[in-house]
């Protein structure tokens, strides 16, 4: 069965600093990653889509990238700011099995950024 | 603007009730998906949907039931079956169901009283 971890669960960071996050998963049999954001109270807005056959995706400041057959990928966030503030999921999408064709996420990381 | 609206944002049930989350989205995407979202759980799979009348339970199905009578919505309802009910839900969509991009709406936080 396909689990998706995050570490670490949450990071405080000063404003201006460089920083990564890490999401693993224990199976490479997989469609998709994609990262997320959520703000407390709101839904899922995505980030990045990085498919299988990729090995990194970029979108601003934000760089995710992928190594399948270790289950690993990162998102890489530049130069923070306060307003980046916020949990970052991660999740597969399995292309097999019963979960096949759907999100399995991680738990996320609470990111904040201090002034 | 195209996109996903959940409503209402909050949605308050007594003992015994069974209550409809709304969801309508305008992307023209195949596939739904209904998630719940618990402190310290992660999100987990309720119901999806990869094409019009037709469903599939998810991870955590009872005490739910959905409906895909149109493309661009997909309801759900929590049952008197449910016996814990309180949590935020959010609905998703995307084109299909094979490795393409997900989108999700605000969410309805949901409280049994």
């Amino acid at each position: 069965k396909q689990e998706v971890t995050q570490i670490p669960a949450a990071l405080s960071v000063p404003e201006g600093e460089n920083l990564v996050l890490n999401c693993s998963f224990t199976d490479s049999a997989i469609y998709n990653l994609q990262w997320f954001r959520q703000d407390p109270g709101k839904g899922l807005t995505s980030l990045l889509l990085i498919q299988s056959s990729q090995r990194e995706q970029t979108s601003g400041r934000l760089n995710a990238s992928l190594d399948k057959s270790s289950g690993r990928s990162t998102l890489y966030i530049a130069a923070s700011q306060p307003g980046d503030s916020a949990t970052y999921l991660c999740a597969v999408i399995p292309n097999y099995g019963g979960s096949q064709g759907n999100l399995i996420f991680g738990k996320g990381t609470k990111l904040s950024v201090k002034p | 603007d195209g996109g996903i609206t959940q409503s209402p944002k909050y949605l308050f049930r007594k003992e015994g009730q069974n209550v409809t989350l709304s969801c309508e989205q305008n992307l023209n995407h195949d596939a739904m998906y209904w998630y719940r979202q618990d402190p310290g759980q992660g999100l987990r799979l309720i119901y999806y949907s990869q094409i019009v009348n037709d469903f599939q339970k998810g991870d955590i199905a009872e005490g739910y039931s959905v409906s895909r009578e149109k493309k661009e919505s997909f309801p759900l309802t929590v049952t008197s079956a449910q016996k814990n009910p309180t949590a935020f839900y959010l609905c998703a969509s995307s084109i299909s169901r094979v490795g393409t991009e997900a989108f999700f709406g605000q969410g309805t936080r949901l409280t049994v009283v």
